[in-house]
């Protein structure tokens, strides 16, 4: 079963504004990581975040991480039109060595 | 660097076929994965493996198998192949420890 929900499903913007996805998941966790993946494409990493980490930050993009709440979130912003991907959490369960994957957020970025 | 490579990136099999998928990494990374990703969701982990000569079983392990001969490859192995496995496959490799995974093209399987 998959550990994270993300949500929304799908989000639609215009371009730059900024884009919030959220990631529930259910049980401890080593890290929270988002991946990006364009239509066709392979999933791209953006951001890895660990259990003893509350917020971080690169480039145009921050996460935060609640973990007595279970739940992370991703902030895009000022978005391009380029930002414009499923972007999807990952959690690496305590003890694991394996990702547990999300649904993924569909954005897209009107131009 | 490479990378992740996938091969081949696409095919089509007829129910009961087998065929090999391969997956290479330069990245000198001791961890490898297969996922398969179905429409609409997330991805799921087939197999996986923390180092050479040693595999272990994902999330949905059921109608594939592993091998990691040589620490730069993963192959993923179809022995009798079925409509359910219509999917896109991805490998991926992280080095030992928490840390980012790196994911090959991905492979786009279709059984007729």
């Amino acid at each position: 079963s998959q550990q994270g929900e993300e949500d929304p499903q799908a989000l639609s913007i215009q371009e730059g504004e900024n884009a919030t996805m959220n990631c529930s998941y259910k049980t401890s966790i080593n890290n929270l990581q988002w991946y990006r993946q364009n239509s066709g494409r392979g999933l791209v990493h953006l951001i890895l975040i660990r259990s003893n980490e509350r917020e971080k930050h690169s480039g145009r993009l921050r996460v935060t991480l609640d973990t007595s709440k279970k739940s992370s979130s991703l902030l895009i912003t000022a978005s391009r039109a380029a930002d414009t991907a499923s972007y999807f959490c990952a959690t690496e369960g305590a003890g694991s060595y394996q990702l547990t994957f999300g649904k993924g957020t569909k954005l897209s970025v009107i131009p | 660097n490479a990378g992740v490579t996938q091969t081949p990136k696409f095919r089509v099999l007829k129910t009961g076929q087998s065929m090999t998928l391969l997956c290479a990494q330069d990245m000198n990374h001791e961890y490898m994965y297969w996922y398969r990703q179905d429409p609409g969701m997330g991805l799921r982990l087939i197999h996986y493996s923390v180092g050479e000569g040693t595999t272990a079983k994902g999330e949905v392990p059921d109608g594939y198998n592993v091998s990691r001969l040589k620490k730069q490859n993963f192959l993923l192995g179809l022995e009798s192949a079925a409509p359910s496995q219509t999917s896109v496959y991805f490998c991926a490799s992280s080095p030992a420890g928490s840390g980012a995974s790196l994911f090959g093209p991905g492979t786009r399987l279709t059984v007729l």
